[in-house]
């Protein structure tokens, strides 16, 4: 089973632009590890944003998108809200089973 | 709109049993792929496993530390998901979630402890 590494920490300023990663043990990610991102907030369940790398869920904001980048996933935030402060998982296919990434705390400071 | 309702959690003792339930409307459950997620206190997503639909086979599929152990399955005349939780561990603690597609419920806390 893959262990899918992603960036414990990272800070915006708001209105900038960020893009967390989402990496496999295993080698690049493609398409064919039909990346999901989720956004939870403390105290809440989780929200899907991103679904086969860069399918937005209809209630997604336009200033998230997904895509492939370098041989990982990528989650880019363009304009950061105060409200994008949360906790962010990528979650890969891995040999029938899925695997989530550890998660990236985004503060918008 | 779609809802996901999990209840059954509890306290339940090492080595006990526990069967937790995820009522689904709002959707053609019986074309859903179901999964459920668990989150220990303070710590990340886990995938714990997924069930196929019965036309695309009705298979299951587990995460290492839960296989031999949970089982999943479902009851499409009832648009309920279910995870049969056996020889429960202290390190099963967590908040479990059900998941279709975008959707998440809200989850229902399970405590393993003696």
């Amino acid at each position: 089973q893959a262990v899918v590494t992603q960036e414990p920490s990272l800070t915006v300023s708001p209105g900038g632009t960020v893009t967390l990663t989402c990496g496999s043990s295993t080698g690049a990610v493609t398409s064919g590890h039909y990346p999901y991102w989720f956004q939870q907030r403390p105290g809440q369940a989780p929200r899907t944003l991103i679904y086969d790398t860069s399918n937005k869920q209809s209630w997604t904001p336009a200033r998230f998108s997904g895509s492939l980048l370098g041989g990982k996933a990528a989650l880019t935030l363009s304009g950061a809200q105060p409200e994008d402060e949360a906790e962010y998982y990528c979650l890969l296919s891995s040999s029938g089973a899925r695997v989530f990434g550890g998660g990236t705390k985004l503060t918008v400071l | 709109e779609v809802q996901l309702v999990e209840s059954g959690g509890g306290l339940v003792k090492p080595g006990g049993s526990l069967r937790l339930s995820c009522a689904a409307s709002g959707l053609t459950f019986i074309n859903a792929w179901m999964t459920w997620v668990r989150q220990a206190p303070g710590k990340g997503l886990e995938w714990v496993g997924r069930i196929k639909s019965k036309t695309d086979g009705g298979t299951t599929d587990y995460a290492a530390p839960v296989k031999g152990r949970f089982t999943l399955s479902r009851d499409d005349s009832k648009n309920t998901l279910y995870l049969q939780m056996n020889s429960l561990k202290t390190e099963d603690t967590a908040v479990y979630y059900c998941r279709t597609g975008g959707y998440w419920g809200q989850g229902t806390l399970v405590t393993v402890s003696s």
